[in-house]
């Protein structure tokens, strides 16, 4: 069965430093890859996503980048955070286009 | 580009009342993808259903049912004697090309 793996469950870093959230999937291959944000109290806001290796569209231009450097892993990164970059980061995937997602269990980030 | 709104953005009901959540949608495509997924307090999303844009017949699984109707763009989601369990924030989503896109959500407290 498939399966998402999404860490650290809770970060808190200081204003300007730089972050990695890793995500990989297993038990598949070749799958649609997302990155959300929910910000509290709020909905689900996409990042990135990506439908094969080295391929990202970027929905909101920001400080953050993503990276899929193999088939199974998507990474979520910024050289220099900020408050507002503080949130909870959800990490997905799906078989295909179109086809449901299935999340991670997600990651509380606040920027200090 | 895509739209989801939940005008809803909470609802409080007693356990064994009926609740709807309503969904309206806003795309230009003939092809699309409408979502539920509910979000218990754990944070975890969880995937309910998801209906084309070609299938507007209305399902029921247990004491959950949806109505899709494209006349209205509306993809609403019914939830038959509440119970407490339900309590959790759901979220109606769209997807076009794979960018599954998300609506702000409704929080649906359940009392007993």
């Amino acid at each position: 069965s498939q399966t998402i793996h999404q860490w650290p469950a809770t970060l808190v870093q200081p204003v300007g430093s730089p972050l990695s959230l890793e995500c990989t999937v297993e038990g598949t291959s070749n799958p649609n890859l997302y990155w959300y944000r929910q910000a509290a109290g709020r909905g689900l806001q996409l990042l990135f996503y990506s439908v094969g290796i080295g391929q990202i569209s970027s929905e909101v231009p920001q400080n953050l980048s993503a990276s899929r450097p193999q088939d199974r892993q998507f990474i979520l990164s910024s050289k220099k955070l900020l408050l507002s970059d503080s949130g909870f980061y959800l990490c997905a995937w799906s078989g295909s286009m179109n086809t449901e997602a299935f999340f991670g269990q997600g990651t509380r980030l606040t920027v200090v | 580009a895509q739209k989801v709104t939940q005008a809803q953005t909470e609802i409080s009901v007693v356990e064994k009342e009926d609740v709807t959540l309503d969904c309206v949608y806003e795309t230009r495509d003939t092809t699309y993808y409408l979502f539920w997924y509910k979000q218990p307090p754990s944070g975890e999303l969880v995937f309910l259903i998801r209906r084309n844009s070609f299938d507007e017949q209305n399902e029921i699984s247990g004491r959950y049912s949806w109505n899709f109707q494209k006349s209205t763009s509306s993809f609403n989601f019914t939830i038959t004697a509440s119970q407490v369990v339900d309590s959790a924030v759901y979220f109606c989503a769209l997807s076009e090309f794979g960018d599954m896109r998300f609506g702000a959500g409704t929080r649906l407290t359940v009392k007993p």
